[in-house]
């Protein structure tokens, strides 16, 4: 059963730092993998995917990497900014994945200090 | 702009009475998911639909129902509320085929 891992659960930064969050998986057999926000008490918004062929996706400022072997993800946000504060979950849709069912992680909540 | 709607954002309930969760979508979309939100637990999927009329279980289907009588409404039903189903309801959809769903703004369930 597939399942889906982010590490840390919650985040703080100096506003300007470069971060890393990460995502992992256990079952390589992925069709893709999305990088999701979602703000305090509102639903999700699609930020980044990434096919299972492809190793990375770039969005402004925002950098998803896909390593399928390994089961991992990461998600590359340069030089931070308070706005980016809120939750960030990743999902993987399976590789059986006509459903369009999606397997999400627990997310991490980060915080930029101004 | 799809805009996903739901028909309450906070909502309050006792024990033992039947709940409805209305998830509205105005972009003609066949695909409806609902999910459900726990600290800790992320999202997951309680049902979805592909159709008028058809539905499928997700992972944690119990205590639940569903009903897709009009394409672009979406309900979800507790039968008999229960304190563990306190917890963030958040409804989706999408194209068929399509990697993209769209989010509604979510329901705050409370069942004291």
């Amino acid at each position: 059963k597939q399942e889906v891992t982010q590490i840390p659960a919650a985040l703080s930064v100096p506003e300007g730092e470069n971060l890393v969050l990460n995502c992992s998986f256990t079952d390589s057999a992925i069709y893709n993998l999305q990088w999701f926000r979602q703000d305090p008490g509102k639903g999700l918004t699609s930020l980044l995917l990434i096919q299972s062929s492809q190793r990375e996706q770039t969005s402004g400022r925002l950098n998803a990497s896909l390593d399928k072997s390994s089961g991992r993800s990461t998600l590359y946000i340069a030089a931070s900014q308070p706005g980016d504060s809120a939750t960030y979950l990743c999902a993987v849709r399976p590789g059986s994945g006509n459903t369009g069912k999606l397997i999400f992680g627990q997310g991490t909540t980060l915080q930029v200090k101004p | 702009d799809v805009k996903v709607t739901q028909s309450s954002r906070y909502l309050v309930k006792r024990t033992g009475e039947k709940v409805f969760l209305e998830c509205v979508q105005d972009m003609d979309h066949e695909n409806m998911f609902w999910y459900r939100q726990d600290p800790g637990l992320g999202l997951r999927l309680i049902y979805f639909s592909y159709d008028v009329k058809m539905k499928e279980k997700g992972d944690i289907p119990e205590g639940y129902s569903v009903s897709r009588e009009k394409k672009e409404r979406f309900s979800l039903i507790l039968e008999s509320a229960s304190t563990n189903q306190t917890s963030m309801y958040l409804c989706a959809s999408s194209l068929p085929g399509s990697d993209t769903q769209y989010f509604g703004p979510g329901t705050r369930l409370t069942v004291l």
